[in-house]
């Protein structure tokens, strides 16, 4: 079974920039998570979907960030102007509806210079 | 405040050794999780516990969720390098599977 599938690996770029990160979940995976996670520290929830739909967004900084779930399927996750402060690894996972298991991608690292 | 305070926040020790960490909030919780993350990848689901004074083992792993559903700890019995990685508790902060995480325990096991 394929896992779930982040690009790109790798991301830098210069503060003020845009950048935009893709996911595809675990096929047949309903609910679909992306977090953030500073280094040493632990992930934190950035927006969570059920199918197409955000069921919690609270900690996302929607002065920059933005997410969709195209079709319920894949996801992207775009900040746009980005900050020093948003180097981190954006990382993506996806779970099936009501299960508490969540199959995490290998992640984005970003680094804003 | 961090809802789930883990600690020792970094350990580092000889192969062989034993070690246990720990994971603590002033809440109460109906489960609590226990996952493993590796350098460049996400972090892997190792057990999730559910009742009151619960011990799961997992190899040379020991889960136990804290007779009051408010902390757990990790014991690894004689550790291995790959053992080595970044060890988080998470729970679930609601309906929807709304999961917070720990602040983390990073483990190096030297050989």
């Amino acid at each position: 079974e394929a896992g779930v599938a982040q690009s790109p690996r790798y991301k830098i770029i210069e503060k003020r920039q845009s950048v935009a990160f893709w996911c595809n979940p675990i096929s047949g995976h309903a609910t679909l998570y992306w977090y953030q996670q500073i280094l040493g520290q632990g992930p934190k929830l950035l927006i969570q979907f059920q199918n197409n739909g955000v069921v919690d967004d609270s900690q996302l900084p929607k002065d920059r960030f933005s997410a969709e779930r195209l079709k319920g399927v894949d996801s992207t996750l775009k900040i746009q102007p980005a900050k020093l402060e948003d180097s981190a690894v954006y990382l993506c996972a996806s779970s099936l509806a009501g299960a508490d298991t969540q199959y995490f991608g290998p992640g984005t690292r970003l680094t804003v210079l | 405040t961090q809802l789930l305070e883990q600690s020792p926040q970094f350990l580092s020790i000889q192969e062989g050794e034993n070690l246990t960490v720990y994971c603590n909030s002033s809440s109460v919780f109906s489960s609590l999780q226990w996952y493993r993350q590796e350098p460049g990848e996400g972090p892997v689901l190792l057990v999730t516990v559910v009742t009151g004074g619960e011990v799961k083992k997992l190899k040379r792993l020991t889960f136990q969720f804290g007779d009051a559903r408010k902390d757990s700890s990790l014991h690894i019995t004689a550790a291995q390098p790959g053992d080595t990685g970044l060890y988080l508790c998470a729970i679930n902060r609601g309906g929807y599977q709304k999961v917070t995480f720990g602040t983390g325990t990073k483990l190096q096991v030297i050989p």
